[in-house]
């Protein structure tokens, strides 16, 4: 079936340094991406989304690159800081039906003071 | 503020007993979510609303039941017939608009099965 998956599933990374993040997805149909950030014990928090018509967005210290050709996605995060150290999922959406969303399994960011 | 509140925060239940999850939004939001959380495992969805008084299966709805008798509230029932219910409960709710639009989550339940 479709599936969301992550390559690495603990990053540990110096303070100060970049994280990069990524995932693959198989399902085609998905035109909708999105990375959340889920700290122990709490709610997943939104960080990041793109749409298929992109291939890379920006935001506060996060850049999101999408690669259609071979199904990738990535999150970068500039100058990683203690507080970044959570679980982060990437999810896409399933098919055309933009409010289902399949989640990957995570990948846990560990910031070594 | 605006945003969800799920009820309680940690829950304990009995074997053969039946429990109820809290859910409420007042983001004015359509479309709301339940998922399941196992440790060290992604977000796999319950059941699912998109409007009032209607509600779908997501991937593992079987042994739970929900309603929406209110826009702002989608309660979840754990019955006893979900065989491993012990996990972590989150609910999650979203505008419905022609363009895409995020998820936004609440604390979570942590449910314990004794």
């Amino acid at each position: 079936g479709e599936s969301v998956g992550l390559h690495l599933p603990t990053l540990s990374v110096q303070e100060g340094d970049n994280s990069i993040i990524n995932c693959a997805y198989s399902n085609s149909a998905s035109d909708y991406f999105i990375w959340y950030k889920q700290e122990s014990g709490k709610g997943p928090q939104f960080i990041i989304d793109i749409r298929s018509n992109m291939d890379k967005r920006q935001g506060q210290r996060v850049t999101v690159l999408l690669n259609k050709t071979v199904k990738h996605l990535s999150l970068q995060i500039a100058a990683t800081q203690p507080g970044d150290s959570a679980v982060y999922f990437c999810a896409e959406n399933e098919g055309d039906s933009s409010y289902k969303l399949i989640f990957g399994s995570g990948t846990r960011l560990l910031v070594r003071p | 503020d605006g945003g969800i509140t799920q009820s309680p925060k940690y829950l304990f239940r009995k074997e053969g007993q039946n429990v109820t999850l809290s859910c409420e939004q007042n983001l004015n939001h359509d479309a709301m979510y339940w998922y399941r959380q196992d440790p060290g495992q992604g977000l796999r969805l319950i059941y699912y609303s998109q409007i009032v008084n209607d509600f779908q299966k997501g991937d593992i709805a079987e042994g739970y039941s929900v309603s929406r008798e209110k826009k702002e509230s989608f309660p979840l029932t754990v019955t006893s017939a979900q065989k491993n219910p012990t996990a972590f409960y989150l609910c999650a709710s979203s505008k419905i608009t022609l363009d895409y639009n995020e998820q936004f989550f609440g604390p979570g339940t942590r449910l314990t099965v004794l």
